[in-house]
């Protein structure tokens, strides 16, 4: 079973310049999330989608980050214009559906740095 | 609000040592408790999990009890083996509003084990 892919692995841009970040999650799960994770931190939920609606958006900075999720599939993470302060890894995870007690899958992760 | 205190870190083990990482917990309801690892390298990956008081989650020689009377979940591993040097995550998720699945992360532990 192939796991949640990510792209790319690695991102360098200027502060107010833009980025996406893209994933595929493994076929047939349901819910798909976006996880911020700085240096030396946790992982912080950004988004969380069900199918292509959105439940979560709280954690989401709305005046710079945008998600959205192609035909309940894959989800493409934006951010425009980037500030030193978003460099983190990006991580993307599935899970068949929204039952807390449900494993979530990650991906890789995008490493974005912000110069 | 939801959080998750992992003990501060690195821990530096030899081979064959006894491990214990400790995570206490603050939620509003009745919580499942996980422990995720992330291999150097690779995505962050569901080592074993709790999903009431008093249960035992175990994997790979890894066990963590679900205490509630001490809003616990440590984890322990009687012999450690070098290839376990890692990060590891204490984390929950609860079914407070229709965040249904979102992950609360505690800041992690770098563990490594020497030969």
């Amino acid at each position: 079973e192939a796991g949640v892919a990510q792209s790319p692995r690695y991102k360098i841009i200027e502060k107010r310049q833009s980025v996406a970040f893209w994933c595929n999650p493994i076929s047939g799960h349901a819910t798909l999330y976006w996880y911020q994770q700085i240096l030396g931190q946790g992982p912080k939920l950004l988004i969380q989608f069900q199918n292509n609606g959105v439940v979560d958006d709280s954690q989401l900075p709305k005046d710079r980050f945008s998600a959205e999720r192609l035909k309940g599939v894959d989800s493409t993470l934006k951010i425009q214009p980037a500030k030193l302060e978003d460099s983190a890894v990006y991580l993307c995870a599935s899970s068949p559906g929204l039952a807390y007690e449900n494993e979530q899958f990650f991906g890789p992760g995008t490493r974005l740095t912000v110069l | 609000g939801n959080s998750v205190t992992q003990m501060e870190g690195p821990v530096t083990l030899s081979e064959e040592a006894f491990l214990t990482i400790n995570c206490t917990y603050t939620a509003t309801g009745y919580p499942s408790l996980f422990w995720y690892v992330q291999y150097p390298g690779e995505g962050l990956q569901l080592l074993l999990k709790a999903t009431k008081a008093d249960d035992k989650g175990s994997n790979k020689g890894f066990e963590a009890t679900y205490r509630k009377e001490t809003t616990s979940f440590h984890l322990e591993k009687g012999s450690v083996q070098v290839s376990d040097s890692a990060v590891y995550f204490c984390a929950l998720s609860d079914l407070s509003g229709t965040s249904y699945g979102k992950l609360t992360f505690g800041q992690g532990t770098i563990l490594t084990v020497h030969p």
